[in-house]
Order: structure tokens, then sequence, then C-alpha cells
């Protein structure tokens, strides 16, 4: 099983500022990443897949990027509503697998 | 608009079973591969089942296996999830998922239900 490893577990941001998320894999697993954006009471919604590539209606401030081990979820002004948890999963090996997590608080 | 609707979670004895529903609307259900996600309470994402399109392929986290049985009605658009002896350690938020469908062997999970709250406990 491909163990997906994030970091930091808690990020405190000022509204305005720059977040940046890190996600590892145990093993190589190509550009087939996916990062999920969770808000307190709601389900998870898809926000990047194939590791950069913006899902539908997602807003510019969100970047993904890296392959292989290392990924990275970049939020280039953080607005109220993207505090939240964000969790990175594997969809390149069964069985899927997705981080601990990152929750991303107010400072 | 496109719509998964999960039902049939509650509170059940260990050694219980539970059968969850998942209606999908908006989109062509017999063209996409699905999923189960589960989330226990205050802890991350696990992703536990995967159906492929026309049902005959299906796969299962360890934790589930043997349990659990995924299984797809495509006339009805829906997706059901099974289980079986129920543990304490199934408790959680079940998710029904879509599969974005444009990678072969699986993709990401564009679309989620709201979710259903299954609580096993005597």
């Amino acid at each position: 099983e491909i163990v997906m490893t994030q970091s930091p577990a808690t990020l405190s941001v000022s509204p305005g500022e720059r977040a940046t998320l890190s996600c590892r894999a145990s093993q190589t697993i190509s550009s087939n990443l996916a990062w999920y954006q969770q808000r307190p009471g709601q389900a998870p919604r898809l926000l990047i897949y194939g590791a950069s590539t913006r899902a539908t209606g997602i807003p510019a401030r969100f970047s993904g990027s890296g392959s292989g081990t290392e990924f990275t979820l970049t939020i280039s002004s953080l607005q109220s509503e993207d505090f939240a948890v964000y969790y990175c999963q594997q969809y390149n090996h069964w069985p899927r697998t997705f981080g601990q997590g990152t929750k991303v608080e107010i400072k | 608009e496109v719509q998964l609707v999960e039902s049939g979670g509650g509170l059940v004895q260990p050694g219980g079973s539970l059968r969850l529903s998942c209606a999908a609307s908006g989109f062509t259900f017999s063209s996409y591969e699905m999923n189960w996600v589960r989330q226990a309470p205050g802890l991350g994402l696990e992703w536990i089942s995967y159906i492929g399109s026309t049902g005959a392929t299906t796969f299962y986290a360890e934790s589930v296996k043997g349990r659990f049985t995924i299984s797809r009605d495509n006339a009805k658009n829906s997706l059901l999830l099974q289980m079986n002896s129920l543990r304490a350690e199934d408790t959680a938020v079940y998710y029904c998922t879509r599969d974005r469908g444009e990678r072969f062997d699986g993709d990401a999970f564009d679309i989620w239900g709201q979710g259903t709250r299954v609580a096993v406990s005597s």
C-alpha cells in the first residue's frame, strides 16, 4: 500500500497570505495525484487532479505541482472560505490512499 | 445538476448489517466508475471500495474485504454498499464518489455525495 504523508499537520496563515502544503508518496505515483478541500460539516471537494490541473470551477489561486513522490498545493492568497482541511490522494495504485490531511487555520 | 445522494445509514449493533444506497442524477451513471469513501469521526478519509462502470470489476480495502460488497444497478442509476459483520471501527460517514472517468484504471473523484452516517454500537 502506498502511504501518503502530508505536512504540516496544521498551517496557520493570515488572510491574503500564501499557503504551501506538501504531500509525499512512499512510492512513485507519476502524476496521479489529487487534492481535495473539506470545509467543516461538508463533503470533500476536488480541487486538483493530475497533480496540477484545476478541477472545474476552482479558482486560479489554487495551484498544484510535482510528480513522482513529491507534490505541493499552493494557495496564492488565502480567502476566508479557504480555511479548511486539505487532503492529497494517489490514484496510481490500488488501494487508493489519502494523506492524513493538513488543516489550514486562521492565524 | 450532477448529484449523488446517499441513504441507508443509521445505528446498528456490532455484528449487524446495513445496506447503503447512492442515487445518481444529472449524468450518464452507466458510463462512470464509482467508489465509496468513509470518514471516521474526527479523522481523515479512507477509500473502501471501487466498482467499474459495468459492475464487472470491484476492489476493496483490506479493512472491509470479505465483509462489504459493492454493486450497482445502472437501470436505476444506483450504487449500493452491503455491509455485513459490522464493527465499532466501521463507524463513519460514508461518501459515494464518482471517478472522473478520463483515465484508464481509475481517476480522481470529481463528484461527492453529502454522506450518510453509520454508527456501530451496542
